[in-house]
């Protein structure tokens, strides 16, 4: 089945400076590839996602880009701001059922 | 708000007790799911039900039990469970089981078990 690895597993970033997580994933027939945001005592909220037909999708100050080659994407932050801080998760669909998830990363976003 | 719903939002439950988990989505969608959520670890798949049947189960113990009603409604019912599975449960609805469809999820009930 399919296996995704996230890493860092926290990062701490000045306010206003920019926050790059990245995902890998193991079976290549995977196609979508999306991202959630999970604040404290909430579900995750899904926040981008992008589709292995494009290469890059930008959402205002998120973007995800993805290389299907090396079969891995990132979640590129810029700007970022005290409520950006939270626990990011990362997931790719290896078949038609439920996504496989990365183990999250902890953003903190330093005044 | 997501459009799903999961009550109640938190569960202290003893081991022998029987308690039922909730979910609920007014978005049309026809696919639904339960994934676990522990401490480290990265959430798990549990159970996945399409038009409400019952499409895939990861492995679950039985003293885990999903039913689905209907395509609107989902619940997570719970017997003799273990100190180890106190986490946070959380549904999650899509519009299909489709390779690329959106996945919304509830806020989730944290369970705990004694």
């Amino acid at each position: 089945g399919e296996n995704v690895e996230q890493h860092p597993s926290t990062l701490s970033v000045q306010e206003g400076d920019s926050a790059v997580i990245k995902c890998t994933y193991s079976d290549s027939a995977s196609n979508y590839f999306p991202w959630y945001k999970q604040e404290l005592g909430k579900g995750p909220q899904l926040i981008i996602d992008i589709r292995s037909n494009v290469g890059e999708k930008k959402d205002q100050r998120i973007a995800v880009t993805l290389n299907k080659t090396a079969k891995h994407f990132s979640l590129h932050i810029t700007e970022t701001q005290p409520e950006d801080s939270a626990v990011y998760f990362c997931a790719a669909r290896g078949g038609a059922d439920g996504l496989t998830f990365g183990k999250g990363t902890h953003l903190i976003i330093q005044p | 708000e997501t459009g799903v719903t999961q009550t109640p939002r938190h569960l202290v439950m003893g081991m022998t007790n029987k308690k039922s988990l909730k979910c609920e989505q007014h978005l049309g969608h026809n696919a639904m799911y339960w994934y676990k959520q522990s401490a480290k670890k990265p959430l798990e798949l549990m159970f996945v039900y399409s038009l409400e049947e019952r499409v895939e189960n990861n492995s679950v113990p039985s003293r885990f039990s999903p039913e689905c009603p209907n395509s609107s409604h989902l619940f997570l019912h719970l017997h003799t469970l273990q100190p180890e599975d106190s986490a946070l449960y959380l549904c999650a609805s899509s519009p299909g089981r489709g390779w690329n469809t959106e996945a919304f999820f509830g806020q989730g009930t944290r369970l705990t078990v004694v």
